[in-house]
This record gives structure tokens, C-alpha cells and sequence, in this order.
């Protein structure tokens, strides 16, 4: 079945230290999205992507990088910059635009998440 | 402005009682696509309902209904009998032809069903 994997399921990072999220796919979809979550909050956009090699910043892309070298992967790394990294980090992808009238299309499809804390 | 409003943050029924959920979208855009997705406490996002703007034919499935209305810019979602299962944060978002691939997610309800 096809489907959307993040990993690690949690992850601790010291203070000044760049972690990498990794998010991979296996729907064939053209784009993809890196969102977070704060506790009681809803989703921000943090970057997403609408095909390989390229990538545009969402509302809070600062403190964040990411590349899109292959259609299925779209890793996010959490810099040192980011100054309150602590979050629940999803991971999300979904056809072309044009494609969502079509009969059984579900829209995005998301990952189980990776729950980042600083220590 | 907030493209997608969710003005419930929390909700706490009793079992088996009825529970509305709103959501008031904004978009200029005459084709669009509104979606319902849950998310249960291990935190990934259930896709729940997809709705285009050209079809206003309200749905049931189950215990579950949605109410879309183009007039009022909404698109509300009800629980019938609602289980304790059904206890998660829910979260409506709306997807226009204009900014394409990019979805607007309102900053959802968390609905606690006390048995």
C-alpha cells in the first residue's frame, strides 16, 4: 500500500545542533509539504514543494531548510537558528491540483509525524 | 485574514449526545475544494470528507454529516451519537484554483466525548 513514512517517530536534539526530519513517499504525488503543530495549535506551513528541485518557504520557514532532490523525499532540517524547535512536525503530500475532482481523491495524504523536543 | 475559520477550539459532549462542528471558509475563487480531517492523539491526520465548491449536495456517511453552504461560506460537519472514539482534533481546510496545490487549514476543534 502506498503511503506517506516519516522518520524518527520522536526525536531529541541538544541546544545548537541541526536535526533532519525525514519524510518519504511512495504515491507518486507531485507535491509536498512539511507543516507544524504546537500544542493546542493548529497546522503552520513551514515549506513545501510542487516538483523536484525546487521548493518554495511557507509562513515560518526562518530557523528551517529543506530540498527536494527526488520526487518521493523531502527531508527537513531543523538549524540551529530555529529558536523554539520544539514541535510536532507533519509531513504531508498530494497529487496536482488538477487532479482532486477526480472520483476517490483524497486530498492531502499526511505522515504519522515526528515529535521533535530540545534538551 | 484567515481563509479558514474554525471559531469552536474546544468541545466537550456528552456520549451519545449530538455535536456540530463549524467551519466558514473565504475564497474568491469560483472552483474550490473543502476537506474534513481528523486528527486522533497519535497525531496523524485522517482524511475524512472532500467536497467540491460546484457540488452542494450535502453527505452522510454514518454517524457523520456535513452541511455545505455556498450562501454562508461554510461547511459544517456533525457528529450523531457521538463515542467516545470520536474524541480527536478535527480540522477543516479549504484548497482554491488560485494558489493551486496549497491547502488553508483552520486551526481546528478538539472535540472530548466523556462517556
Amino acid at each position: 500500500d502506498g503511503g506517506i513514512t516519516q522518520s524518527p517517530k520522536y526525536l531529541f536534539r541538544k541546544e545548537g545542533q541541526n536535526v533532519t526530519l525525514s519524510c518519504e513517499q511512495n504515491l507518486n504525488h507531485d507535491a509536498m509539504y512539511w507543516y507544524r503543530q504546537d500544542p493546542g495549535q493548529g497546522l503552520r506551513l513551514i515549506y513545501y514543494s510542487q516538483i523536484v528541485n525546487d521548493f518554495q518557504k511557507g509562513d515560518i520557514a526562518e530557523g528551517y531548510s529543506v530540498s527536494r532532490e527526488k520526487k518521493e523525499s523531502f527531508p527537513l532540517t531543523v538549524t540551529s537558528a530555529q529558536k523554539n524547535p520544539t514541535a510536532f512536525y507533519l509531513c504531508a503530500s498530494s497529487i496536482n491540483y488538477l487532479e482532486i475532482p477526480k472520483q476517490g481523491v483524497r486530498g492531502y495524504t499526511f505522515g504519522s509525524g515526528t515529535r521533535l523536543t530540545v534538551v | 485574514a484567515q481563509k479558514v475559520t474554525q471559531a469552536q477550539t474546544e468541545i466537550s459532549v456528552v456520549e451519545k449526545e449530538d455535536v456540530t462542528l463549524d467551519c466558514v471558509y473565504e475564497t474568491r475563487d469560483t472552483t474550490y475544494y473543502l476537506f474534513w480531517y481528523k486528527q486522533p492523539p497519535s497525531g496523524e491526520l485522517v482524511f475524512l470528507i472532500r467536497r467540491n465548491s460546484f457540488d452542494e449536495q450535502n453527505e452522510i456517511s454514518g454517524r457523520y454529516s456535513w452541511n455545505f453552504q455556498k450562501s454562508t461560506s461554510s461547511f459544517n460537519f456533525t457528529i450523531t451519537a457521538s463515542q467516545v472514539v470520536d474524541s480527536a482534533v478535527y480540522f477543516c481546510a479549504l484548497s482554491e484554483a488560485e494558489t493551486g496545490n496549497q491547502f488553508y487549514f483552520g486551526t481546528g476543534t478538539s472535540l472530548t466525548v466523556i462517556p
